[in-house]
C-alpha cells in the first residue's frame, strides 16, 4: 500500500536546538518528494522539491534530504518562528500521498 | 501574484443541504486537486482534475460528492445531502501547465461544519 509516515508527531525545540523531522515512503514509482510548512488556519506552504536518492535542498535553517526510503528535514538552530506543522509529501501517477505532519514548537 | 483562492472560508451547513466549494487557481495552472484534512490529520487527497476533465477521482466517495473544473470559471466541490461526518476542512491546490509532479500552491482552505 502506498503510504507516507512522519514521525515524530510532535517535537518541543528549545530555541536553537537543532534536530531532524523524518518522512518515510512506501510509494511505488516516486517522481517527486515535497516538504510543506502549515500555520493554524491556513493552507501549507511549499518548501522543497526532492525528486531523486541523494538530493539535497536548503533554504534558511532548514535542509532537506532524500534517500530511497526516506526523507529528512533538517533545523538547524530554530526560531520559535519556525513553529509549525511540517508536511512531506510523495508524488506517482497523477496523486500526492502526505503524512500526518510533524507538529514543532519552538520555545524562545 | 495572486495566490489559489477558495471561497467561502467558513461554511455552515444543516444536515441534508448541498456545499459548494469554490476555488481559483493560480493564473496558468492547469492542474487542480481536492484536499480533505480533519483535525490533527494529514490531507487526504479526494480527486484531481484538469479543465472540463476529471483525471483521478479514486479518493473521493462514490455518492454525494462530486467535482468540476470548467472551461470557464473556478472548480467546484459540490457535496451533497451533507452529514455530520462531512465536517472538515477543504483545501484546494493548484500546480503549473506541463508535468503533474511541479510542486502544488496551496489555498486557505474551507472550513466546513454541518449543524
Amino acid at each position: 500500500e502506498d503510504q507516507v509516515t512522519q514521525s515524530p508527531e510532535a517535537l518541543r525545540l528549545q530555541e536553537g536546538e537543532s534536530s531532524s523531522l523524518n518522512c518515510s515512503y512506501t510509494v511505488s514509482g516516486l517522481r517527486g518528494l515535497f516538504w510543506y510548512r502549515q500555520d493554524p488556519g491556513k493552507g501549507p506552504e511549499f518548501l522543497f522539491t526532492l525528486y531523486s536518492a541523494g538530493e539535497e535542498k536548503e533554504k534558511e535553517r532548514l535542509k532537506a534530504t532524500l534517500t530511497k526510503k526516506e526523507s529528512f528535514l533538517h533545523i538547524t538552530a530554530p526560531k520559535p518562528e519556525d513553529s509549525a506543522t511540517y508536511l512531506c509529501a510523495a508524488y506517482n501517477f497523477n496523486k500526492f500521498y502526505f503524512g500526518s505532519g510533524t507538529k514543532l514548537n519552538v520555545k524562545p | 501574484n495572486a495566490g489559489v483562492m477558495q471561497n467561502p472560508r467558513h461554511l455552515v451547513r444543516r444536515r441534508g443541504q448541498e456545499a459548494r466549494l469554490r476555488c481559483s487557481p493560480m493564473k496558468g495552472h492547469s492542474h487542480v486537486y481536492w484536499y480533505r484534512q480533519l483535525p490533527e490529520e494529514g490531507l487526504k487527497f479526494m480527486v484531481y482534475l484538469q479543465k472540463e476533465n476529471i483525471i483521478d477521482e479514486s479518493g473521493m466517495p462514490k455518492e454525494r460528492f462530486s467535482a468540476e473544473f470548467p472551461k470557464e470559471g473556478p472548480s467546484i466541490l459540490r457535496i451533497q445531502q451533507v452529514v455530520r461526518g462531512d465536517s472538515a476542512a477543504y483545501f484546494c491546490a493548484s500546480s503549473p501547465d506541463g508535468e503533474s509532479n511541479q510542486p502544488q500552491h496551496f489555498g486557505d482552505g474551507t472550513r466546513l461544519s454541518i449543524l
